[in-house]
């Protein structure tokens, strides 16, 4: 099946660990996305890449990081450095970098920050 | 970067009945995107509407691009259209970077 898979589910993290979140699509789509939501709130974005070995800081990049070595690639980083990691992530591509285009949504990964 | 703003922030509605949702945006946009999210998190993409109207079924959409806002129209809803519908828009000047709403909270009962 073709679609945007994210792992863990679920993920339980002690204060002062770094934790990877897993995001792969198969959908062959240029574009990339993370964004981290919080209860009852919308969608923030924290990284964006529209090409292979290519990265842009959203709005709240700060204590997070990522790579893009592969297409189909977009690992997250939550560092230590953040101070609030406690939040739903959301992973999502696009088939083209440079707008226009529908974006496609995972399912999600749950942190919490023990 | 841009401000989103969506209303009502939550609605109740009887099962049948017809909703508008609207989204308010402070810059002109390269694309918009309407939303749903279902309890379990998962994001669904409705329509894209930078411009227009669209129909897909009970739903439709109008954005009115030059006095921007974005309308999204529910016809004889059901319970499962329960969930956040959220708007979310590009600026022209810069690709890739969206803003999302806080959205709109719709509990359909029986």
């Amino acid at each position: 099946d073709g679609g945007i898979t994210q792992s863990p589910k679920y993920l339980f993290r002690k204060e002062g660990q770094n934790v990877t979140l897993s995001c792969e699509q198969n959908l062959n789509h240029d574009a990339m996305y993370w964004y981290r939501q919080d209860p009852g709130q919308g969608l923030r974005l924290i990284y964006y890449s529209q090409i292979v070995n290519d990265f842009q800081k959203g709005d709240i990049a700060e204590g997070y990081s990522v790579s893009r070595e592969k297409k189909e690639s977009f690992p997250l980083t939550v560092t230590s450095a953040q101070k609030n990691p406690t939040a739903f992530y959301l992973c999502a591509s696009s088939p083209r970098a440079g707008g226009t285009d529908t974006q496609y949504f995972g399912p999600g990964t749950r942190l919490t920050v023990l | 970067g841009i401000q989103v703003e969506q209303s009502p922030p939550d609605l109740i509605l009887q099962e049948g009945a017809n909703s508008t949702l609207r989204c308010n945006f402070s810059d002109s946009v390269n694309n918009l995107q309407w939303f749903h999210q279902n309890p379990w998190g998962q994001l669904i993409n409705l329509f894209y509407i930078p411009s227009g109207t669209k129909q897909n079924g009970r739903l439709s959409a109008t954005t009115v691009a030059t006095e921007r806002y974005s309308l999204l129209y529910i016809s004889s809803s059901q319970t499962t259209d329960s969930g956040v519908y959220f708007c979310a828009v590009e600026g022209l000047w810069n690709f890739n970077k969206f803003y999302f709403g806080s959205g709109t909270k719709l509990n359909v009962k029986p």
